[in-house]
């Protein structure tokens, strides 16, 4: 079935220094692939997306490449501030289910000052 | 503003009772969803309504009902509750099938005792 595989489960990096996630999905079907960011208390927020006819995409210090053959995505956090701290969240998708997201499973990301 | 507002916020009640999350987005998007997350963070689909029509039923116990009057609200009903209904229950829209991403109320945290 439809599954994303997100590493790591946790990270802590210093303040300063760049973070990466991983996610790897197993539908060859999908073409849409957001990041999500949940600050405790609060729903998951949308922060960057990428679509499968893209290998890359950049906003600020934050990035995301997609390996379509590999079918793996990253996440790049560079220069992590202390307010990056949060769960993260890969999500992939199909065009033609009604905009259902299969999600990893999180990244617990602390950002130490 | 809130764009996505869930009623109530926590929610505690006793097993085998009756009760019902709502949800209200005023961003005009015609798609709306309704997540559960658990105690280990994962986020899965229950549902997706398109413009009041049921496109997603992501093999949930029927004990789940939900309701769209309008394209702005989808309610959850849950009948019977059970202690492995404790959740946080997040609401979402977007608009068509999510290609733009979704925008994320900030849960319903439910606690059955």
């Amino acid at each position: 079935g439809e599954n994303v595989e997100q590493h790591p489960s946790t990270l802590s990096v210093q303040e300063g220094d760049s973070a990466v996630i991983k996610c790897t999905y197993s539908d060859s079907a999908s073409n849409y692939f957001p990041w999500y960011k949940q600050e405790l208390g609060k729903g998951p927020q949308l922060i960057i997306d990428i679509r499968s006819n893209v290998g890359e995409k950049k906003d600020q210090r934050i990035a995301v490449t997609l390996n379509k053959t590999a079918k793996h995505f990253s996440l790049h956090i560079t220069e992590t501030q202390p307010e990056d701290s949060a769960v993260y969240f890969c999500a992939a998708s199909k065009g033609n289910q009604g905009g259902k997201l299969i999600f990893g499973q999180g990244t617990e990301l602390s950002v130490k000052p | 503003d809130t764009a996505v507002s869930q009623t109530p916020k926590y929610l505690v009640t006793q097993m085998g009772n009756d009760k019902s999350i709502k949800c209200e987005q005023n961003l005009g998007h015609d798609t709306m969803y309704w997540y559960k997350q658990d105690s280990k963070k994962f986020l899965k689909i229950m549902f997706s309504y398109n413009n009041k029509e049921l496109i997603i039923n992501e093999t949930v116990p029927n004990r789940f009902s939900p309701k769209s009057p309008d394209k702005a609200h989808l309610n959850l009903h849950i009948n019977s509750l059970e202690l492995g209904d404790s959740a946080v229950y997040f609401c979402a829209s977007s608009q068509g099938t999510g290609k733009r991403g979704y925008t994320f109320g900030s849960g319903t945290r439910l606690t059955v005792v």
